[in-house]
């Protein structure tokens, strides 16, 4: 089983819908929580990270659930720009490495 | 430099042959990643460097890849008798002293295995 676990996608939704994005991590010793995106052929960047209390970014709401290892995404009011590959990031104090999940991938369609 | 190098940018490869990928993390960054990413999947863990310390090597396929940071900052990675499973991108990045878990990634080298 991968560390870090994402809905497989892809998701194709029209501008100006709401999408959710899921991801569960199964070590229970992971600290922090980001969510990146990328780009087609283009490297990953950092889009949120993700704290307890959840936290939101203009149309971007992330949520964590320690308890169910469980993070979200939420993006409201998607632009056709907002089209790219979402990858649930979950870093382990202990190693201090960060792990990846394999991505969800959203189109945004007019 | 600005940002993460890595070189080269584009490599291909005969079945056998070894391969040496280069990464120039961002000044002052005491975390280096490498990560490995086949086409249509996130980026796989490989290993992580703090300063020359490599801590975490336990993502690394087999012993043909080996990676080191000899002075703390330039980092290679080693793919010795390359197989065609090899080919995908290879990703560094590099992350602040001040921990904000934000990883700065370079363009990747794509390598090509034939």
């Amino acid at each position: 089983r991968k560390e870090v676990e994402q809905d497989p996608g892809p998701f194709n939704v029209p501008e100006g819908a709401t999408v959710a994005f899921n991801c569960t991590y199964s070590n229970s010793a992971s600290q922090s929580f980001f969510w990146y995106r990328q780009d087609c052929r283009k490297e990953p960047k950092l889009l949120m990270s993700v704290y307890s209390s959840g936290n939101e970014d203009g149309r971007f709401t992330a949520q964590l659930n320690r308890a169910s290892q469980y993070i979200s995404l939420l993006i409201r009011d998607s632009k056709l720009s907002d089209s790219a590959t979402y990858l649930c990031v979950v870093n382990s104090r202990i190693n201090n490495d960060m792990r990846f999940g394999a991505g969800t991938r959203l189109t945004v369609k007019p | 430099g600005a940002g993460v190098s890595q070189s080269p940018r584009y490599k291909v490869a005969k079945r056998g042959q070894d391969v040496a990928l280069r990464c120039d993390p961002i000044s002052g960054h005491v975390s280096l990643f490498w990560y490995q990413q086949a086409l249509g999947q996130g980026p796989e863990f490989l290993t992580y460097f703090q300063n020359e310390a490599q801590l975490d090597k336990s993502g690394l396929p087999s012993d043909r890849f080996f990676a080191e940071r000899p002075e703390g900052s330039v980092s290679t990675l080693k793919i010795q008798r390359t197989q065609q499973e090899d080919s995908a991108v290879y990703l560094c990045a590099s992350s602040s002293p001040r921990y904000t878990g934000e990883l700065f990634f370079g363009e990747g080298s794509r390598l090509t295995v034939l």
